[in-house]
């Protein structure tokens, strides 16, 4: 069975700095999509960045990007120049595309992020 | 365009009575998933519906609960007898096709609370 990993229950970071958010995953699969996803007070679900597998080229959105590391099975979240209103949890997500369709999304534990100024 | 809907936002159950979720997949979405969120947890997989069609419950406990998709109206997600193990957030995600990629986007859920 697929698991999805996040070993840091909370962390915190001070304004306009860089924190790095770790995931780990595990599958036998080859096609997959990973995610990270943002959950603000609000309980909003909210994708901040995807990754496709087969793509070698770590994503970027703005202020986040990922170290994807296929053979290792890790997919960690930067964040630069950190926000206030990045505080959240943060969960790390894997998706699988069966007989060319998509399946359900598989969520770690989450990484509760405080942004302190 | 409206994005994913669901309602109510709260519902408070005695327990061994029935809990309904609704549903409103975004406008042209016929794919609809529901999840579950227990107190410092992520989000676990329940089912995934299609219109007039379950396409994957595996997630979704044997007993007491069940969804639909009619071809009109909301997704329904239904749970009777509640117990206070069902005390949840439960949320539901739409999409456009289940072909190649097409982004999940999440309606604000339903916080289920069991006294």
């Amino acid at each position: 069975a697929q698991t999805v990993t996040q070993s840091q229950p909370e962390m915190s970071v001070q304004e306009a700095e860089t924190v790095t958010l770790s995931c780990t995953y595990d599958t036998s699969e080859s096609n997959y999509y990973l995610f990270w996803y943002k959950q603000p007070p609000s309980r909003q679900m909210i994708l901040v960045i995807r990754q496709e597998a087969y793509k070698q080229q770590n994503a970027t959105e703005n202020r986040f990007s990922v170290n994807f590391q296929k053979a290792a099975k890790s997919f960690s979240l930067k964040i630069s120049d950190s926000q206030l209103g990045d505080t959240a949890m943060y969960f790390c997500a894997w998706q699988t595309f069966y007989g060319g369709s998509q399946g359900n999304l598989i969520f770690g534990k989450g990484t509760k992020l405080s942004v302190k100024p | 365009n409206a994005g994913v809907m669901q309602n109510p936002r709260h519902l408070v159950r005695r327990r061994g009575q029935e809990a309904r979720l609704r549903c409103s997949p975004m406008k042209g979405h016929s794919h609809v998933y529901w999840y579950r969120q227990l107190p410092e947890e992520g989000l676990k997989f329940m089912v995934y519906l299609q219109k007039e069609n379950i396409i994957d419950e595996s997630g979704m406990p044997k007993e007491r609960f069940s969804a639909e998709f009619p071809k009109e109206g909301p997704s329904i997600l239904r749970i009777q007898q509640v117990v206070r193990g069902d005390s949840a957030a439960y949320f539901c995600a739409s999409s456009a096709t289940s072909n190649s990629y097409n982004e999940q986007f999440f309606g604000p859920g339903t916080r289920l609370t069991v006294l």
